[in-house]
């Protein structure tokens, strides 16, 4: 019964290849959000979603894309990927009409 | 730029101490505060969360919060060597979605 799941939980692939984290949640929440923590433990907002559509598209490279096939699920696909995007990725998930946001358990991606 | 400011720490406290976190913001439009403990190699877990001045009590966990100073905090009492985590301060402003977190207060209780 976890309340946000993220698949893989380990990621480790060569610079230029393209990879794909899904994210789940089960809460029944309208709003999902993708963060990355850095090397420095630094957690930054990339994107977010609400019922589907974009409202948050921090600046972040292009080779990042969410997709979101419905309100329960939230994904981020990454084209060409390079050393600095190694790092953990966080789903989280909310209603839009309250603030508290609830974490997946994180994606630890390492690009050699 | 909206920051969100934290002391790195480590901050030591013993155990059955008193842990004090603090948390300055500069978005004068913040509305929401929380508070997330993150333990190392685990997702941010969220403590407390905050709305309006004051003090705010759940246990042994208590947020304060002074949006004049712009200043949010949180008191640790009779601290655990299991309360030892990163404790992230996270803001949200009314015309935003996300939260801006701070770089998060390292917390070692010492047996």
């Amino acid at each position: 019964d976890t309340a946000v799941s993220q698949t893989p939980k380990y990621l480790v692939t060569q610079m230029g290849n393209d990879k794909s984290i899904k994210c789940e949640q089960n809460l029944g929440h309208d709003t999902m959000y993708w963060y990355k923590q850095d090397s420095k433990k630094f957690l930054k907002i990339m994107f977010s979603y609400n019922n589907k559509e974009l409202i948050i598209n921090e600046t972040v490279p292009n080779r990042f894309s969410p997709k979101s096939p419905d309100k329960a699920h939230l994904n981020l696909h990454i084209n060409s990927l390079e050393l600095g995007d190694s790092a953990v990725y966080f789903c989280a998930s909310s209603r839009l009409t309250t603030d508290t946001q609830y974490f997946g358990p994180g994606t630890r991606l390492t690009v050699l | 730029q909206k920051e969100v400011e934290q002391n790195s720490g480590p901050l030591s406290v013993p155990e059955g101490a008193i842990a004090s976190l603090n948390c300055t913001y500069s978005d004068r439009g913040s509305q929401s505060f929380f508070w997330y403990r993150q333990y190392s190699g685990k997702s941010p877990e969220l403590i407390m969360s905050i709305y309006s001045n004051g003090d705010k009590e759940d246990g042994r966990f208590t947020a304060q919060l002074n949006k004049a100073s712009q200043y949010v905090s949180l008191l640790i009492r009779d601290s655990q060597p299991s309360d030892s985590a990163t404790y992230l301060c996270a803001v949200k402003s009314n015309s935003g979605y996300a939260l801006n977190f701070g770089k998060g207060t390292s917390l070692l209780v010492t047996p």
